[in-house]
């Protein structure tokens, strides 16, 4: 059964630094999003993207994350300076419609770290 | 504002024993309605879904749920629970004309022998 996946499971990093978090979608897949859990929170969402464009982004993602399609199967979310409050759970999902009743599929997540 | 708030952080049952997972939603359309469950270590995984066709859904594992529009609620249940049921559940809205997935807290079910 196709699933997404996510590359790495976990992530430490210093504070300030950039990181890039990796994401293989479902490969007949057009949409793709960013959803963040800090320990102990709600599942956030971040960002969703369709057609090589951000199509919605919350708050959250200020001008610190970008998200790349750089090829046919990788989606990827950078963050260019992190702060410690970026420690989190990040899960990629994909879909292949953008309907609200289509059901996404989730990656295991990656867990970022920053010290 | 759309959102879910799950009534319970914690349930604990024993084996054999109903499941009741509960789940109100706000939403000033027709929502979409779902419950994901995770397990340790693992990604999301559906469960079921409501998208305005039967208000009772059966899902996978045995789970079901129905949409109450009269109480907004959308309570997850199961006749009689597994071990590997274990897990954290959480009850997830999409609000009407929208992808972005609107979570709730999660519940986090323990079975016990």
């Amino acid at each position: 059964e196709p699933e997404v996946t996510q590359t790495p499971s976990h992530q430490v990093t210093q504070m300030g630094q950039e990181v890039i978090l990796r994401c293989v979608p479902i490969s007949n897949h057009l949409y793709f999003y960013w959803y963040r859990q800090i320990l102990g929170q709600k599942v956030e969402f971040l960002v969703s993207f369709y057609n090589n464009e951000i199509s919605e982004k919350s708050e959250i993602f200020d001008d610190q994350f970008s998200v790349e399609r750089p090829d046919g199967s990788n989606f990827t979310l950078k963050i260019r300076s992190t702060k410690l409050e970026d420690s989190a759970m990040y899960f990629c999902a994909s879909s292949n419609t953008g309907d609200s009743y289509n059901e996404q599929f989730f990656g295991p997540g990656t867990r970022l770290t920053v010290l | 504002a759309q959102s879910v708030t799950q009534l319970d952080s914690h349930v604990s049952v024993s084996e054999g024993t109903p499941v009741l997972l509960r789940c109100n939603y706000s939403s000033s359309y027709s929502p979409s309605l779902f419950w994901y469950v995770q397990h340790p270590n693992k990604g999301l995984q559906l469960l079921l879904k409501y998208t305005s066709a039967a208000t009772l859904v059966k899902g996978i594992n045995g789970f079901e749920a129905e949409f109450k529009k009269s109480e907004t609620s959308f309570h997850l249940t199961k006749p009689s629970a597994h071990m590997s049921d274990a897990a954290e559940y959480f009850c997830v809205v999409i609000p009407y004309n929208n992808n972005d997935m609107r979570f709730g807290a999660g519940t986090r079910l323990t079975v016990k022998p």
